[in-house]
């Protein structure tokens, strides 16, 4: 069956932590992808990336990074936090148009 | 402080009726449609697509109907059971394979 797992499930981080969250898959896929979810908002794109080592902004990146070392990797860093991102942020994968989501990690930031 | 969100559409109906969710898209050049379903606790899960090419497709128990003239998307699901209550998020494709999501109906299945 396959995969894409995000490392935790609920977290909880101060304002001003540096945060990561993780993302795996295990389907060789190339394109991967961080979302996040606010009720009412549907699904907004945050960063995205087609390659190891390739990242193109998504349309809300402000206070976030992304790192793709490994083609089964993609992590989301929030540099500083604040708790306008506390969020569900779910992570995807995709083979041309099917995508593949993560169970979501919920951050608060308090 | 803190913020307050939107409030996310919601349809109810009871179990054993059809429901039909719909969803305008936005883009014209958009040529594939997916519809996802999302379980509390659970990332999103595909449900059904459409290509741009078709206005109708049917799956099991699910059909989804394509009107491109008005750029408007509809779910209809068969003898709607307990289990279907989640959040239905419609997709397009920008032709570039990212989707574009739109905000989300909450199913409530009544017993």
């Amino acid at each position: 069956d396959v995969k894409v797992t995000q490392s935790s499930r609920y977290l909880v981080k101060r304002t001003g932590e540096k945060v990561f969250l993780e993302c795996v898959q295990d389907m060789d896929h190339e394109n991967m992808f961080w979302y996040r979810q606010d009720p009412g908002l549907g699904l907004r794109l945050i960063y995205f990336s087609y390659d190891v080592k390739m990242k193109e902004k998504g349309d809300i990146p402000e206070g976030y990074s992304v790192s793709r070392e490994k083609k089964e990797r993609f992590s989301l860093i929030l540099e500083s936090a604040s708790t306008n991102q506390t969020s569900m942020y779910l992570c995807a994968s995709s083979l041309l148009e099917l995508y593949t989501f993560g169970s979501g990690t919920r951050l608060t930031v308090v | 402080g803190e913020s307050v969100g939107l409030h996310l559409p919601t349809l109810s109906v009871q179990e054993g009726d059809n429901s039909i969710i719909n969803c305008a898209y936005s883009n014209s050049a958009s040529d594939y449609f997916i519809w996802y379903k999302q379980e509390s606790g659970k990332g999103p899960q595909f449900i059904i697509d459409i290509r741009s090419n078709m206005d109708k497709r049917q799956g099991q128990r699910v059909t989804v109907l394509l009107n491109k003239t008005v750029k408007h998307l509809s779910l209809q699901i068969a003898a709607t059971q307990p289990g279907d209550s989640a959040v239905y998020f419609c997709a397009e494709n920008d032709a570039t394979n990212k989707l574009i999501f739109g905000t989300g109906t909450l199913l409530a299945v009544q017993p």
